[in-house]
């Protein structure tokens, strides 16, 4: 497997415009998690899914950020409109469903100018 | 929430030495993962370890899961072992990690 694979890399916007984060976890993981790391809070669970169903969005820092999950093959993390203090690397990971290792994609690192 | 506590927070040996990282835990846990992130940003697992010890290669891990600590030790450190090693715990009742503020390592040559 190629492991998580996560797009973009890098993305630079402008404050306002909607962004959007795209995730393709490991085949056959029922669980994927979305992570912001900053450097003031390091890093931090924002949302995860259980067999394409959000199950706890409590990190979720405002409605600007909305997360889907249509499939078992992909996620979207979405944030709109985009504001500076966006500005941060997100991570998605995955993992099966025995509770084993979180596997992490390459991660996408977002400057909202 | 479950409190993750790494030390040192920094760290910085000669090419050669050996480390010891400690990681301790607010509660009981039934995964902890040891990752090592490198200067291009990525997070590699290095243990799946929620008691016991396992060992790869010049890195082992220990965790002492009823005294809720684990330890990383490198041995012979190279210049690639330099990085942000975290600690991630995931308590019962939950299935989310919850990580520690992590310790830099630098090893110079």
């Amino acid at each position: 497997d190629a492991g998580v694979i996560q797009s973009p890399r890098h993305e630079v916007t402008e404050m306002g415009q909607e962004v959007t984060l795209r995730c393709k976890p490991i085949s056959g993981h029922d669980y994927l998690f979305w992570y912001r790391q900053t450097m003031m809070r390091g890093l931090e669970l924002l949302i995860y899914f259980n067999n394409n169903v959000p199950i706890d969005d409590s990190g979720m820092p405002e409605d600007r950020f909305s997360a889907k999950m249509p499939n078992a093959s992909f996620s979207t993390l979405k944030i709109q409109p985009s504001e500076p203090r966006d500005s941060a690397v997100y991570f998605c990971a995955s993992r099966g469903a025995d509770r084993g290792i979180q596997y992490f994609g390459a991660g996408t690192r977002l400057s909202v100018l | 929430g479950i409190q993750v506590e790494q030390s040192p927070p920094d760290l910085i040996l000669q090419e050669g030495a050996n480390s010891t990282l400690r990681c301790n835990f607010s509660d009981s846990v039934n995964n902890l993962q040891w990752f090592h992130q490198n200067p291009w940003g990525q997070l590699i697992n290095l243990f799946y370890i929620p008691s016991g010890t396992k060992q790869n290669g010049r890195l082992s891990a220990t965790t002492v899961a009823t005294e809720r600590y684990s330890l990383l030790y490198i041995s012979s450190s190279q210049t690639t072992d330099s990085g942000v090693y975290f600690c991630a715990v995931e308590d019962f009742g939950n299935e989310k990690l919850t990580f520690g503020t992590g310790t830099r390592l630098t090893i110079i040559p």
